[in-house]
């Protein structure tokens, strides 16, 4: 199984920063299979990011990821207040499927 | 529009069974996987398990496999989960997640179902 770690745990910016997110794997990802999900409470999550850097439908520029094989990363530029969510890495090349522990982004 | 809608949580004893459905409109149901997706109260994302557009691959976590069912009927456009010998640690909330292909990104999500496990 892979295991998918995220950092840090809480992060707390002001609208207009930038937030970077991370999320190790415990082994390689294949073929970067790696997504990002956006939740806010009482909310099912929303996907952000499919194979590691490409946005999903309807999903802001400002939101990019970046990373291959264990090290990918999440960056929001100019955080709106829209933005303050929990956000949890997945990978989902191989299984079972995993999720990170999620990193939550908290408004200063 | 595209929607998926979950239907059966509820407060259930230890040791009971319960069955989850995940209804399915504004797509084409059998041209995708879908997965269940829970979250205990406070508590991160897990998933649980999968199927195949055609039920010929489906998937359990070990923390569910030999006491949850995963199953379809694309006739009916519905995805099931039958969860048996039900734990306090089954608590969560359930969501059904379709996927274009087994191995892929969730994409449509549906807004869940809570089953509560306590005597």
């Amino acid at each position: 199984e892979i295991v998918l770690t995220q950092s840090p745990g809480t992060l707390s910016l002001s609208p207009g920063e930038r937030a970077t997110l991370s999320c190790r794997a415990s082994q390689s990802v294949s073929n970067n299979y790696l997504a990002w999900y956006q939740q806010k409470p009482g909310q099912a999550p929303r996907l952000l990011m499919y194979g590691a850097s490409s946005r999903a439908t309807g999903i802001p520029d400002r939101f990019s990821g970046s990373g291959s094989g264990t090290d990918f990363t999440l960056t929001i530029n100019r955080l709106e207040p829209e933005d303050f969510a929990v956000y949890y890495c997945q990978q989902y090349g191989s299984s079972p499927i995993t999720f990170g522990q999620g990193t939550r982004l908290e408004s200063k | 529009e595209v929607q998926l809608v979950e239907s059966g949580g509820g407060l259930v004893q230890p040791g009971r069974s319960l069955r989850l459905s995940c209804a399915a409109s504004g797509f084409a149901f059998n041209d995708y996987a879908i997965h269940w997706v829970r979250q205990a109260p406070g508590k991160g994302l897990e998933w649980v398990s999968g199927i195949s557009w055609n039920s010929a691959t489906t998937g359990y976590a070990d923390s569910v496999k030999g006491r949850f069912t995963i199953s379809r009927d694309n006739a009916k456009n519905s995805l099931y989960l039958e969860m048996n010998s039900l734990r306090a640690e089954d608590t969560a909330s359930y969501y059904c997640a379709r996927s274009r292909h087994y191995y892929f990104y969730m994409d449509v999500w549906g807004k869940g179902t809570t089953v509560t496990v306590s005597s």
